[in-house]
């Protein structure tokens, strides 16, 4: 199984200002998530992030408030520009493997966001 | 994708059998049933999955009804460490996009010693 890890694992920052989020595979792969998960809430896919070509976002999210890098197959980056208040959560990277004939995936441990 | 109803929360003794249940009534054919758990402070891990026939692997057993349309997570003997959110996720078989806006509430499981 893959293991991911991120950086930094937790941060304070002041409104109006950028964090960028760096995720970290021990493994090529194809596929990588982001998604974002509100206190007491359940996860929510942001954005899947692919090499060689522009992220795809789902609804709700938009690339001048999340630009998302993925300069090869290890690594990625998730921007969370302009912070507000509101987008005090933990951010999750997550990547996919097929294994006994299906996608599993795979989650790193999250960057925990407080902004004030 | 299809969904998942869970209860909200569940307790269980140590030691002693879990049983979680989740509901899809909606599931199609090509849906495999997939379950994850949170721990606190972590991201979810895999725990198991299956498709029409009951699945056991070191972490749990997957029970799937005949009809599929509920299935059960079962934790044989329950520890401390079980203690999470389980989400309960259909996935499409022919679907390579990740997990999208499926993660549900889930069971937040609580062990007692």
């Amino acid at each position: 199984s893959a293991v991911i890890s991120q950086k930094p694992s937790r941060d304070i920052c002041q409104r109006g200002t950028s964090l960028t989020i760096q995720c970290q595979v021990d493994s090529q792969v194809t596929m990588m998530f982001w998604y974002r998960q509100q206190p007491g809430q359940s996860l929510t896919l942001i954005a899947t992030a692919n090499q060689g070509s522009e992220a795809t976002y789902e609804s709700g999210f938009v690339i001048d408030k999340f630009p998302i890098s993925r300069p090869n197959l290890t690594f990625s980056t998730l921007t969370v520009s302009n912070m507000s208040p509101e987008d005090s959560s933990i951010y999750l990277c997550s990547v996919e493997e097929r294994d006994i004939g299906q996608e599993t995936q795979y989650f790193g441990p999250g960057t925990r966001l407080l902004v004030l | 994708d299809a969904k998942t109803t869970q209860p909200n929360s569940m307790e269980s003794n140590e030691e002693e059998p879990v049983h979680l249940p989740c509901n899809h009534s909606t599931i199609s054919g090509t849906d495999y049933i997939h379950w994850y758990r949170q721990l606190p402070s972590q991201g979810p891990e895999y725990v198991i999955h299956g498709l029409t026939s009951n699945v056991n692997n070191r972490m749990a057993s997957l029970a799937i009804a005949e009809d599929r349309k509920s299935s059960t997570l079962i934790l044989h003997r329950a520890t401390l460490r079980d203690a999470a959110v389980y989400y309960c996720i259909l996935r499409d078989v022919r679907d390579t996009g990740g997990f999208k806006t499926i993660f549900g509430a889930g069971t937040r499981l609580f062990v007692k010693a």
